[in-house]
């Protein structure tokens, strides 16, 4: 059964920050690598995805994938207040997603 | 307009008794799950459907019980409720589950009393 262990568990930043989230995973048949947000009392929404090793950028976020290592990041340029919330890595590939438990971050202004 | 359509969006219920939880999407898509999130646990996976069938089941107790009418139908028939079991139950559907984002509905909030 895929493991997945999120760091750190909580964060706090300064608006304007960069942060940077880590996701290890240990199915090495792991296809999709998914970020998702979470804001307090909302549903996870989809953030970024990525499928091959290397990095892909949207806007202010990153993810960077490493499969050999088991472990993708995301990392976010200019941190601001509403992208406080509950980040949730999600490697997959298959009909049994796995979620970790996530990393709160408080960006405050 | 919502693509995926949860009912109730707040559900109080007694221990012993029986509740079904809705689920519809909208997004034409062929696969749908269910999670459970509550303060205690985080985002835990307990079904997933594709084409109407069950591709796999992380709920251990059979109090559970996916029901799919239809492709895009997934209810959730919960008996013999138990405190533990308050929770925010959150359906999601996706295109390909093999490599596709998931869109998650707006989830119903079950208390247990």
């Amino acid at each position: 059964q895929q493991k997945v262990q999120q760091s750190p568990e909580s964060l706090i930043v300064p608006e304007g920050a960069m942060t940077s989230l880590n996701c290890t995973f240990s199915d090495s048949a792991s296809q999709y690598f998914a970020w998702y947000r979470q804001h307090s009392g909302k549903a996870p929404k989809a953030l970024m995805s990525i499928f091959s090793n290397g990095e892909k950028e949207e806007g202010r976020f990153t993810i960077h994938l490493n499969k050999a290592s088991l472990h993708f990041s995301l990392h976010i340029r200019d941190s601001q207040p509403s992208d406080s919330a509950l980040y949730l890595c999600a490697p997959g590939g298959n009909y049994k997603p796995t979620f970790g438990k996530g990393t709160s971050l408080v960006v405050h202004p | 307009d919502p693509k995926i359509i949860q009912k109730p969006k707040y559900l109080v219920a007694v221990t012993g008794s029986e509740k079904i939880l809705i689920c519809e999407q909208y997004l034409g898509h062929n696969a749908m799950y269910w999670y459970r999130q509550s303060a205690k646990k985080p985002l835990e996976f307990m079904f997933s459907y594709s084409y109407q069938k069950l591709m796999d089941n992380q709920t251990a107790s059979s109090r559970f019980q996916p029901q799919s009418s239809k492709k895009n139908h997934l209810d959730l028939q919960i008996t013999a409720l138990k405190p533990d079991d308050s929770a925010t139950y959150f359906c999601a559907s996706s295109q390909d589950p093999r490599k596709d984002t998931q869109y998650f509905g707006p989830g119903t909030r079950l208390l247990v009393l």
